[in-house]
């Protein structure tokens, strides 16, 4: 079964900094994709960017971007300028491409925290 | 607003009693899922469906119940509510195939709680 790992619980920020957040994940699939979430106090999940395993280019939303490098199975998260709305929990997923398989498997979690 | 509607937002339940956690979507999207969310452990995934009469378990399902008659319609049971079912309830559907391409939907969640 596949496997997404968060190693940091908990990280902060100042605000206008950069942070990386990281998320390394266990597949024997050579095409899948990977997401990154945000949830805020709200507790609604919103999407913050999406990788496809097949594509190379790292994917890049404004101020959001993963590395993402594949053979180490690692799909980090990026966000640059940091502001205070960033603050929340943030999930990273994977799903696989092909088949039947639409489960979306989630890691535990890192929890933003992002100071003035 | 065309999206998934999870009903209700805060419910308290007692230990032994039974509800219906309602999950609807108008986006015609083929994959629906409930997952339950708790404190360092991520969302986990209670059941699935992928479509109109085919349901299968997830990670966590034992005390639930699902069943899909209709595309837009997934409802999730409680057959018995016990005190380690108090969580917060997310309801998330997609599209099958495309579903990687053009990502999933969450309700804005239940939070349930067993006393």
């Amino acid at each position: 079964a596949q496997t997404v790992t968060q190693s940091q619980p908990e990280m902060s920020v100042q605000e206008a900094e950069t942070v990386t957040l990281s998320c390394t994940y266990d597949t024997s699939e050579s095409d899948y994709y990977l997401f990154w979430y945000k949830q805020p106090p709200s507790r609604q999940m919103i999407l913050v960017i999406r990788q496809e395993a097949y594509k190379q280019q790292n994917a890049t939303e404004n101020r959001f971007s993963v590395n993402f490098q594949k053979a180490a199975k690692s799909f980090s998260l990026k966000i640059s300028d940091s502001q205070l709305g960033d603050a929340a929990m943030y999930f990273c997923a994977y799903r696989e491409s092909g088949g039947s398989n639409y489960k979306l498997t989630f890691g535990k979690g890192t929890l933003l925290t992002v100071n003035p | 607003n065309a999206g998934v509607t999870q009903t209700p937002k805060f419910q308290v339940l007692k230990t032994g009693q039974s509800m219906t956690l309602q999950c609807a979507q108008d986006m015609n999207h083929e994959y629906m899922s409930w997952y339950r969310q708790d404190p360092g452990m991520g969302l986990r995934l209670i059941h699935y469906s992928v479509g109109a009469g085919i349901t299968d378990q997830g990670e966590v399902p034992n005390g639930y119940n699902v069943s899909r008659s209709t595309t837009e319609d997934f409802p999730l049971r409680l057959l018995s509510a016990a005190p380690s079912q108090t969580s917060v309830y997310f309801c998330a559907s997609s599209y099958g195939t495309g579903g990687g391409r053009y990502g999933y939907t969450f309700g804005s969640g239940t939070r349930l709680t067993v006393v």
